[in-house]
């Protein structure tokens, strides 16, 4: 258990619809990581925040935003869904932000699997 | 650009090594990672190296970094069925925020 949780596990929507995936990171964690996993793309980089701000932009689609509050819970927030949509969703957070002073090791959570219909 | 990439399937015997590699593009890059990811479950970290090391090993797992070549491999010694699963490379650059994964090699571990 890596002490990330993300809800809902699984998520089975139709197209056009919107959806909001949910992330708490470990205590203390101040950062948290979207990626994207799909069969054909592999792991995607889609977005970053860092206590409260976004800090880096991946691959993430304008369909696409993300928000960090500030009990550091994360949404992401998948609109006018589409079949190529389907995927893992994973978060991961880390106690800080990689940059100039370096990394930090990510703890991932076990994923939010979305079927588009 | 941003690639990181890796070969897509290995195949070994159990109790023989494992050698996975990887190649990244940006010399800048501060710190490289592996992760490793069972089925249906997320990533997990085994081991990291920062960039100015050439080795790290850690029990079963040996890194090797060459920069020149900007080439990562990651080694595990008497491999067991326990070990098959994806495993991603990742680096982080220094003056970003973001991590680039590769694609990620399949092992299979064959009794």
């Amino acid at each position: 258990d890596s002490g990330v949780t993300q809800t809902p596990k699984h998520l089975i929507t139709a197209t056009g619809q919107r959806v909001t995936l949910r992330c708490s990171p470990r205590s203390g964690d101040l950062s948290v990581y979207w990626y994207q996993q799909s069969l054909d793309q592999g792991l995607q980089f889609l977005i970053q925040y860092y206590n409260g701000e976004e800090r880096a932009k991946g691959n993430i689609l304008e369909r696409f935003s993300a928000q960090q509050f500030p009990d550091l819970h994360s949404e992401l927030n998948l609109s006018s869904l589409e079949l190529g949509d389907s995927a893992l969703y994973f978060c991961a957070s880390s106690v800080g932000a990689s940059g100039t002073s370096g990394g930090f090791e990510q703890f991932f959570g076990p994923g939010t699997r979305l079927t588009v219909l | 650009g941003e690639d990181v990439e890796q070969s897509l399937f290995l195949s070994v015997r159990e109790g023989d090594s494992s050698v996975i590699n990887c190649t990244y593009t940006d010399s800048s890059s501060t710190y490289l990672y592996w992760y490793k990811q069972e089925p249906g479950a997320g990533l997990q970290l085994l081991t990291y190296i920062f960039s100015n090391m050439d080795m790290k090993q850690d029990q079963r797992l040996t890194v090797l970094l060459n920069k020149k070549d900007k080439h990562l491999s990651l080694r595990i010694a008497d491999t067991q069925t326990g070990d098959s699963a994806i495993y991603f490379c990742a680096e982080s650059r220094s003056g970003t925020y973001k991590y680039i994964f590769g694609t990620g090699t399949r092992l299979k571990v064959l009794a």
